[in-house]
């Protein structure tokens, strides 16, 4: 059974940091994965897809990695803001399961001015 | 496009009354899906739709029926409401299975007494 673990659980940053969101998953055999951000009350917005044949996707200031042979990907946000402070949440598609997504927990993220 | 909406966006029940959650998308998808979401327990499959007429059990199906009658609506029934089904509830939809980037709604917060 998949399982997804993000690290860490909680992380808080002064504003103008580089940081690192860690995403793990037990089944190498993916479609794909998927970065959310998550606003409290909120629903999920789909931040970065990465196929399983790509190592790395790009949006603005955003940058998601895949390591499907080690279970790994990460998201790494530049230059943090205030207005990045969020819970993110990372997801898998399995080739057995369809279009199931397989969510971790979430790292809840909060950037102080 | 408005996307995929959902409609209410809370409720409250008592045990043993029934409703539906509505979810619609306009973007001509054929994948469409349900999740709850529970603290500790991240986001969990419900019930799948890969199109119209066909509908297939999740993770977590009990308690919980749906249908499929058109590419645009995938409404979710509460049978018979069970303080356990306190949740938020989101709908997803994507183009197809597969490797395609799936989009949420805003969710639907359900308490029941």
């Amino acid at each position: 059974k998949q399982e997804v673990t993000q690290i860490p659980a909680a992380l808080s940053v002064p504003e103008g940091e580089n940081l690192v969101l860690n995403c793990s998953f037990t089944d190498s055999a993916i479609y794909n994965l998927q970065w959310f951000r998550q606003d409290p009350g909120k629903g999920l917005t789909s931040l970065l897809l990465i196929q399983s044949s790509q190592r790395e996707q790009t949006s603005g200031r955003l940058n998601a990695s895949l390591d499907k042979s080690s279970g790994r990907s990460t998201l790494y946000i530049a230059a943090s803001q205030p207005g990045d402070s969020a819970t993110y949440l990372c997801a898998v598609k399995a080739w057995v399961s369809g279009s199931r997504l397989t969510f971790g927990e979430g790292t809840q993220l909060t950037v102080n001015p | 496009n408005a996307g995929v909406t959902q409609t209410p966006k809370f409720q409250v029940l008592k045990t043993g009354q029934s409703m539906t959650l509505q979810c619609a998308q306009d973007m001509n998808h054929e994948y469409m899906s349900w999740y709850r979401q529970d603290p500790g327990m991240g986001l969990r499959l419900i019930h799948y739709s890969v199109g119209a007429g066909i509908t297939d059990q999740g993770e977590v199906p009990n308690g919980y029926n749906v249908s499929r009658s058109t590419t645009e609506d995938f409404p979710l029934r509460l049978l018979s409401a069970a303080p356990s089904q306190t949740s938020v509830y989101f709908c997803a939809s994507s183009y197809s299975t597969g490797v395609n980037e799936q989009y949420f709604g805003p969710g639907t917060r359900l308490t029941v007494t």
